[in-house]
């Protein structure tokens, strides 16, 4: 098993300029998680999705869009970025809510 | 809104010298709380989840535990290979997501 899986593993971006980010799970989780990672911050949810088909909004949804059309990816898009979305991004999945595995992030600069 | 405060920020241990690691919480109801160790550059692992006042869980040199107001994880005659930043997280018993503390991290010299 790959466990939890996230691509691109680094990204630079301009302000303005859009990307995705692809998670990936192959251990049949129903929830799936985004997360950013800031110094002294801690973990904070951006979205996430408790089954296919669904998502809903986390601490700090805002200038982030996801989707879930297949169980097994969950899919974190920034439309236009900031530089206050130079952050690690870390996506996570479980079988219940609870603990989760996590991926091995994203690190995005946006200059 | 769900809080966690975990202290110290930073911790500095001689190999083999023991110490604790807190994490003060409040919440709406807990349905656990979870550690997680993460080392530099990668993503958090899960370590282990409490659920009630007085459980204990522990594995090889790290133990666990928990009351109604915090968590203290226990690193007994730590080595080299236990520096990392500790984590810890807590569910609502209403809730979906998991709040996260700042984290600890933890040097320990050989």
């Amino acid at each position: 098993n790959a466990g939890v899986t996230q691509t691109p593993k680094f990204r630079v971006l301009k302000t303005g300029q859009s990307m995705t980010l692809l998670c990936a799970q192959d251990m049949n989780h129903e929830y799936m998680y985004w997360y950013r990672q800031d110094p002294g911050m801690g973990l904070r949810l951006i979205h996430y999705s408790v089954g296919e088909g669904t998502t809903a909004k986390g601490e700090v949804p805002d200038g982030y869009n996801v989707s879930r059309l297949k169980k097994q990816n969950f899919l974190l898009g920034l439309e236009s970025a900031a530089p206050s979305q130079t952050s690690v991004y870390f996506c996570a999945s479980s079988y219940t809510s609870g603990e989760g595995s996590f991926g091995p992030g994203t690190r995005l600069t946006v200059t | 809104e769900d809080q966690v405060t975990q202290s110290p920020e930073a911790l500095r241990l001689q190999e083999g010298e023991s110490s604790s690691l807190n994490c003060s919480y409040t919440v709406s109801g807990l349905r656990g709380l979870f550690w997680y160790r993460q080392d530099p550059g990668k993503g958090p692992e899960f370590l282990f989840t409490l659920y009630s006042a007085g459980e204990e869980k522990e594995k090889e040199r790290l133990k666990a535990t928990l009351t109604k107001k915090e968590s203290f994880l226990h690193i007994t005659a730590p080595k080299p290979e236990d520096s990392a930043t500790y984590l810890c997280a807590v569910q609502a018993a209403n809730d979906y997501k998991l709040s996260f503390g700042a984290g600890t991290t933890v040097t320990v010299r050989a």
